[in-house]
């Protein structure tokens, strides 16, 4: 079974603070994809970052940074130097290459405020 | 670039009436899928498809039916419409198979049982 577990519902921090949001998964497949998705106020769902299961290597783009280590099943999200337009809804997905489903955890609402 | 392509965006619908959330996408992709999210919450999987005549039951199919005909269309069907399906329902598509990149969303449907 696959299973994605974003345990912080909401964080609230102060603009210009780092926050890191935690994405733990369960999976049997050696092979396999984590993504994460951003989900602003406006409803959409905007794709940030896909990693596979074979490339462990952290990734910096802009604010943002992803850690994965597949020691803890773990795939945070970091967001450096925050700002109020990164207030949103993020969720974190796993699909197995062995089990064709796109799999969400229950996502963590950011609040930045200024 | 339309993507995936959702319709409509409102609805609101009586209980017991019936009706088709629609979507097509113009990718070629083989895989589907539909999620609801309900108020505050995350994105539960309905049903979802691996290609043209095959579906399969996601995590909450009950009082939902889906079809895929084509590559480009998979229908969501609502029988006997009840409160507990009030929701934003979204559609996606991915490639599948070896490439296995991020899932595209469509805008949503915001549905309302009265």
């Amino acid at each position: 079974a696959q299973k994605v577990t974003q345990a912080q519902t909401e964080i609230s921090v102060v603009e210009k603070e780092d926050v890191t949001l935690d994405c733990v998964y369960e999976t049997r497949d050696t092979t396999y994809y984590l993504f994460w998705y951003k989900q602003p106020p406006s409803g959409e769902l905007v794709f940030l970052i896909r990693r596979n299961s074979f490339d462990e290597q952290n990734e910096i783009s802009g604010r943002y940074s992803w850690n994965f280590q597949k020691s803890t099943s773990s795939f945070n999200f970091t967001i450096t130097a925050s700002q109020v337009v990164d207030s949103a809804v993020y969720f974190c997905a796993l699909k197995s290459t062995g089990f064709q489903k796109l799999v969400f955890g229950t996502g963590t609402r950011l609040l930045v405020s200024p | 670039n339309a993507g995936v392509t959702q319709t409509p965006k409102f609805r609101i619908l009586k209980i017991g009436q019936s009706m088709t959330l629609q979507c097509t996408q113009d990718m070629n992709h083989n895989y589907m899928y539909w999620y609801r999210q309900d108020p505050g919450m995350g994105l539960k999987l309905i049903y979802y498809s691996v290609g043209a005549g095959i579906t399969d039951k996601g995590e909450v199919p009950n009082g939902y039916n889906v079809s895929r005909s084509t590559t480009e269309d998979f229908p969501l069907r609502l029988e006997l419409a009840a409160p507990s399906q009030t929701s934003v329902y979204f559609c996606a598509s991915s490639p599948g198979g070896p490439t296995n990149t991020e899932a595209f969303f469509g805008q949503g449907t915001r549905l309302t049982v009265v």
